[in-house]
């Protein structure tokens, strides 16, 4: 069965550094998010992207995150300068149209040092 | 005012037995979707089963079937026949079809980490 693969499964970064977080969305979807959870809390929307722009973001996805879909088949979060409460794991997920489930992959933990 | 409500911050259960995961919502948008997801230890986040606000049957996933009570706003999850390996959190989650201008983000409730006793 097809999925949502992530890459890497963990992330150690310096605060202050930058750090892409890259994830594959199963093959025939057409919608994209992103999601955080911090360690023991509950998953928070970060943004949504479809048809190769964002379509909506949360108050969270300030101006040290943007994503993109460089490729056709990554689509990638990157965070601009990391700080000690970026510490979390991040979730991408999938859904190919409307009223489908969305598919989440594994997730990156990523660690702010 | 919380979407996705939880009141289950951990429940035990004994293998073989069925249990109940509750959720209550709060939405006014008309269409919506109601999801389980399980996490296990590991993190990832596993899809179970999903309702729309619009079937009229409820939801069943082998031993995942979902309790939809529209007019309660419940949207309980029951696990038959509980295994060792189903030990993990479970979330409950909401698309709201109109309220998200179609682009359908998910909303997540707290959690209940289930743990089954051999």
């Amino acid at each position: 069965e097809p999925e949502v693969t992530q890459t890497p499964s963990h992330q150690v970064t310096q605060m202050g550094q930058e750090v892409i977080l890259r994830c594959v969305p199963i093959s025939n979807h057409l919608y994209f998010y992103w999601y955080r959870q911090i360690l023991g809390q509950k998953v928070e929307f970060l943004v949504s992207f479809y048809n190769n722009e964002i379509s909506e973001k949360s108050e969270i996805f300030d101006d040290q995150f943007s994503v993109e879909r460089p490729d056709g088949s990554n689509f990638t979060l990157k965070i601009r300068s990391t700080k000690l409460e970026d510490s979390a794991m991040y979730f991408c997920a999938s859904r190919r149209g409307y009223n489908q489930p969305q598919h989440f992959g594994d997730g990156t933990r990523l660690s702010i040092l | 005012a919380q979407k996705i409500t939880q009141t289950q911050p951990g429940m035990f259960v004994q293998e073989k037995e069925a249990v109940t995961l509750d959720c209550t919502y709060d939405t006014s948008d008309p269409s919506y979707g109601l999801f389980w997801y399980k996490q296990p230890s590991s993190g990832e986040m596993i899809f179970l089963i999903y309702q729309g606000s619009y079937d009229q049957q409820n939801a069943t996933e082998g031993r995942y079937s979902l309790n939809f009570q529209k007019a309660r706003k419940s949207a309980n999850l029951v696990i038959s026949a509980s295994q060792l390996g189903d030990s993990a959190m479970y979330f409950c989650a909401m698309r709201e079809d109109m309220n998200s201008g179609g682009y359908q983000k998910v909303t997540f409730g707290t959690g209940t980490k289930l743990q089954v006793i051999p």
